[in-house]
């Protein structure tokens, strides 16, 4: 099975920078992911890790390191848009590629 | 190009009601899932269609609840006799037959069973 983990909530200002923190414990990895869901609408596809290392897409970056379970997010020069939920999610090594998600991160950018 | 769409957004049923659920994924992407969201807790796997076929129904909950794909094309859900328990929102993706196997998801729909 897998188990991912991440703070429930986090608050921030705006033009600042924020690092959401996810753990997991999987029995097969073959790929993590982050996606940005704001209240009612699409969980939207944010970034995609399956090496170590750091990818970097604009003002969003996501870290993976595969040996301590841990990613993550890194959102620089916070806007008030990007209020919203984190969810982290690995996908198994399955023929069916499914995805296993955390609880997201309710991210509240303040002025 | 349209993303996947889901219809309806929202449903409010009485328990015992059957309820069918519409998801139209990305034009060409072969493969089709289903999520489903309770209230308080994380999104969790359903089940996954490549194209017309069954790949991994593992996270389906019990067999009130059937899911079908006919033409490989767009995918209903439907749950009968709906049960108090099965209230939440309910996530599709579609994702293409690349390395990546991006998950592209729809707003999901909401259904209440009262």
């Amino acid at each position: 099975g897998q188990n991912i983990d991440q703070p429930t909530e986090m608050t921030a200002t705006e033009g600042a920078i924020v690092q959401i923190n996810c753990t997991y414990q999987t029995s097969g990895f073959n790929g993590l992911f982050w996606y940005q869901q704001h209240a009612g609408e699409a969980p939207t596809f944010l970034s995609y890790n399956v090496l170590d290392g750091l990818e970097e897409k604009g003002r969003f970056s996501s870290f993976l390191s595969r040996s301590k379970g841990y990613s993550y997010l890194l959102l620089k020069e916070l806007q008030m848009k990007d209020s919203a939920s984190y969810l982290c999610a690995v996908r198994g090594y399955n023929a069916g590629n499914m995805l296993t998600f955390g609880g997201g991160t309710r991210l509240m950018v303040k002025p | 190009e349209a993303g996947v769409t889901q219809f309806p957004s929202h449903s409010v049923i009485e328990k015992g009601q059957t309820v069918t659920l519409r998801c139209d994924p990305i034009s060409g992407h072969d493969n089709l899932y289903w999520y489903r969201r309770v209230m308080g807790k994380e999104i969790k796997f359903l089940l996954h269609f490549v194209k017309e076929s069954k790949q991994d129904e593992s996270g389906m909950p019990n067999n009130r609840f059937l899911a079908e794909r006919t033409g490989g094309t767009y995918s209903t859900l439907k749950v009968q006799p709906a049960e108090l328990e099965d209230s939440g929102v309910y996530f599709c993706a579609s994702s293409p037959r690349q390395t990546k196997n991006i998950q592209y998801f729809g707003a999901g729909t909401r259904l209440s069973v009262l």
